[in-house]
């Protein structure tokens, strides 16, 4: 069965950072194109960063490019964003999500955690 | 970048009824569209894939058709459980972009 574990949201204040992880299982992490999507409380969703499998790959959109890093430890089958510069519109629910070999990008999703920021 | 573009933003239906929700993109991305379905409080799950392709365990009232610029996903006839927010994606190519969503209520 395919989990995705998300941990490390809290509260930080703007400017800070913070570096959320997601904790994989159930599948061939090494394999598997992931992504990091967020949602504003009362908001859609937003697509925020994708890595390829060997982690030599990565995307992001304009709104976090130059603040955020994503990366992997395929060692550890463990997904990562660190977060820098952070805003109070970088308020949301991290949610991380497996892609479905090429076919789609987000197949499996994780139950996400919530970042905060805020003075 | 492309855009997506959901409407109705909202859709008030009763259980039995065919909806069908739209979404348009600002160029083409031939079949590279999916949906998906979430549920206050919880992650959004995958509905359907490359346009029209039923994600497994998706029921099958559920479906989805068009290809380049113009998506419909269809609910052939409403159930209970299908009351929530329904989203289209994009990736044809980065940036990935939604649509942004569609509340089903009921009526």
């Amino acid at each position: 069965e395919v989990q995705l574990l998300e941990s490390g949201g809290g509260l930080v204040q703007p400017g800070g950072s913070l570096r959320v992880s997601c904790a994989a299982s159930g599948f061939t992490f090494t394999s598997h194109a992931m992504s990091w999507v967020r949602q504003a409380p009362g908001k859609g969703l937003e697509w925020v960063s994708d890595i390829s499998g060997s982690g030599g790959t990565t995307y992001y959109a304009d709104s976090v490019t130059g603040r955020f890093t994503i990366s992997r430890d395929n060692s550890k089958d463990t997904l990562y964003l660190q977060m820098n510069s952070l805003r109070a519109e970088d308020t949301a629910v991290y949610y991380c999500a497996k892609g479905r070999g090429g076919a789609a990008p987000a197949q499996y999703w994780g139950q996400g955690t919530l970042v905060t920021v805020s003075s | 970048d492309i855009q997506m573009t959901q409407s109705p933003s909202t859709l008030s239906a009763s259980v039995g009824d065919r909806v069908t929700i739209t979404c348009r993109a600002s160029q083409s991305i031939t079949i590279w569209l999916a949906w998906y379905q979430q549920k206050p409080g919880k992650a959004p799950k995958l509905l359907i894939y490359k346009a029209s392709s039923l994600e497994s365990g998706v029921p099958s009232r559920f479906s989805g058709s068009g290809s380049g610029t113009e998506f419909t996903l269809t609910i052939s006839s409403l159930q209970p459980d299908d009351f929530a927010t329904y989203y289209c994606q994009q990736y044809n190519s980065y940036l990935y972009t939604f649509g942004q969503g569609t509340k089903l209520e009921i009526k």
